[in-house]
Order: structure tokens, then sequence, then C-alpha cells
């Protein structure tokens, strides 16, 4: 069964830049959760979607993020205008919805690099 | 002050070392503690849960959770060079919300 499947792996753009990552969760995992990790910590939640509704977007600095998960499959996190400060992991993650948060299984991440 | 410190290490052992990785939290409404392994450029990995306080072992692996002193710890008996990695804690109010994680301790294991 493949896992969370996230692209691209690694994207490098210029400051002011818009940028998009894609998230394929695992098949029949209703709930899908977009996390940032920085350098040297652990990650931190943005967003959470139960299928298409976002659930839990209290951390999504809403001024330049938003996210989309259509038909409550695939999502998408997009960021404009990128800063430096946006460098890092992002991570997406999918339960089943009803499962503990504490089974999410993890994609291998997009590292982000904003110059 | 975050609400979930750990150990930063970095920590080197030999092959065969019994590891033991910490972390503290001062929210005592967390109810569920988590442990991820993470190799260096892939997503975090659960290797193990735990509801309240008490132990979990699983093969080579024991979680331990002490509430009262708001401690828990992951025990790697018999550690290999394959357990080189950055062990993360997290915590959580429920068992479907948000978890807190902690910025990760980088174990290496020398053969």
């Amino acid at each position: 069964e493949a896992g969370v499947v996230q692209s691209p792996r690694y994207k490098i753009i210029e400051k002011k830049q818009p940028v998009a990552f894609w998230c394929n969760p695992i098949s029949g995992h209703n709930t899908l959760y977009w996390y940032r990790q920085n350098l040297g910590q652990g990650p931190e939640l943005l967003i959470r979607y139960e299928n298409e509704e976002a659930v839990d977007d209290s951390q999504l600095p809403k001024d330049r993020f938003s996210a989309e998960r259509l038909k409550g499959v695939d999502s998408t996190l997009k960021i404009q205008p990128a800063e430096l400060g946006d460098s890092a992991v992002y991570l997406c993650a999918s339960n089943s919805m009803g499962g503990p948060e504490t089974e999410a299984f993890f994609g291998q991440g997009t590292r982000l690099t904003v110059v | 002050q975050k609400e979930v410190e750990q150990d930063p290490g970095p920590l080197s052992v030999p092959e065969g070392a019994i590891v033991s990785l910490n972390c503290t939290y001062s929210n005592s409404a967390f109810q569920y503690f988590m442990w991820y392994r993470q190799y260096s450029r892939k997503g975090p990995e659960l290797l193990m849960y735990t509801y309240s306080s008490g132990n979990k072992e699983d093969g080579r692996f024991t979680a331990q959770v002490d509430k009262s002193s708001k401690y828990i710890s992951l025990f790697i008996r018999d550690s290999q060079p394959s357990d080189s990695a950055t062990y993360l804690c997290a915590m959580s109010y429920t068992n479907a919300g948000k978890s807190t994680f902690g910025d990760g301790t980088t174990l290496t294991v020398k053969p």
C-alpha cells in the first residue's frame, strides 16, 4: 500500500514568489494534516482537515498561506508571497477519521528554501 | 517556555548500549504521549504511543510516562546502527486532536 505522497520533494524560490505543495493521503484516510518543521525543531500543525472541512486552522498564517482539499482527497498548501522565514520542511500526514491522531502517517515532506 | 521540552542531544553511543531519551512537559492536561523516529530527509514515523501513566514495551523499545512528574522517557535496548535517527516526543489532549512536539534528540549508534 502506498504511503502519503508529497510533491515536490524540494523547492527553491525567490522571496515574494508564490509556491504550492501537493499531498495525496493514504487511500481511505479522511483526516489530513499539514505541518511545518523548521530546522532543528519538531513539526508544528498548520491545518487539519476532516474530509473537505478545515476543522483546525488556528495556526495557519492566513495572510499569506492558504490550503484546500477538494473532494476530500488530495490537498494543496500555497504560500503567496513567500518570505525568507518560510524556509522549512512542509509535512503532510493522514489517518482514518475518528482514528487517533496518534496513528497518523507522515509523508516525506517538501523542503522549501526561500532565497 | 515551551510546553514540551526535550533533551537536545546530540547523543552518541556504541552499538549494544542502552539509550534513554527524555521529555518534560508543563501542561497536565496532556493524556496521550507519543514517540516518533525521523530519519534524515524523511517524515516522522510513529514508534509507540501511551495513554496516561505507565509503561509500554515493544521489542527493544520501552516507553514510560510519569504524569506526576510530567516526565516521559523512551528506552532503547541493544541499540543498533539502524537506530541512528532523530527521536521526537509528542503529546496531545485527546486521541484525535493536535499534537505538540518536542524539538527532537539526534541519536548516533556507532558500530
